[in-house]
């Protein structure tokens, strides 16, 4: 079946920039997404990308798209402890979650 | 936030008791779904409808079933929970199939 793939933990200090990988099998998704869970919340939708394009920028967001080699990341520029959650991309063409990555990020 | 409510919130059942739990969304969106988050595996789809009546599987439907007899309406039924079903059951709805999702709070479940 169709997978989508994330590490599951990143540790990083305020201040820093964060980046979160992600590699997908489906290429049939219009859209590629990513979302935050805060700790006992569901998940909320941070932001999305089309799939024809190569990246996005959204204040201190960036994604990027590599679609030959279907890799998505998200980019957290100047990292906040308010940014400790875990981040999940989907590509919703087959209704597919990644399993989430932790972010910490230490004082 | 999206109007979705999921209920109950929490509840704690005993091995082999059928359990329902309900999604009701506000937005008139045509899909909904339901996913399972275990740590490790993170989201796992369940089943979705996309309508009312119209109901598909998803990755992990073994020991589920739904109904959706109400657009704004989405169920799910443990027939007899099992301690493998013990997790946090999240509900979710969009537009379209490739839309952007909307969550619900979430029913964290534990079958002892």
């Amino acid at each position: 079946g169709e997978d989508v793939e994330q590490s599951l933990f990143l540790s990083v200090r305020e201040g820093d920039s964060s980046v979160i990988n992600c590699t997908y099998t489906d290429s049939s998704s219009t859209y590629l997404y990513w979302y935050k869970q805060e700790p006992g919340a569901g998940l909320q939708l941070l932001t999305y990308i089309f799939s024809n394009m190569d990246m996005k920028q959204d204040q201190r967001l960036t994604v990027l798209l590599n679609k030959k080699d279907k890799h998505l990341s998200l980019r957290i520029a100047d990292t906040q402890t308010g940014d400790s959650a875990i981040y999940f991309c989907a590509a919703p063409g087959d209704m597919r979650f990644g399993a989430g990555t932790r972010l910490t990020v230490k004082p | 936030d999206a109007g979705i409510t999921q209920s109950p919130r929490h509840k704690v059942t005993e091995t082999g008791t059928p359990v329902t739990l309900r999604c009701h969304q506000t937005e008139n969106h045509r899909y909904m779904y339901w996913y399972r988050q275990d740590p490790g595996h993170g989201l796992r789809l369940i089943h979705y409808s996309y309508g009312v009546k119209d109901t598909d599987k998803g990755e992990v439907s073994d020991g589920y079933s739904v109904s959706r007899s109400k657009t704004e309406d989405f169920l799910l039924t443990l027939e007899s929970a099992t301690s493998s079903q013990t997790s946090v059951y999240f509900c979710a709805i969009s537009l379209a199939g490739v839309d952007t999702q909307y969550f619900g709070p979430g029913t964290r479940l534990t079958v002892l």
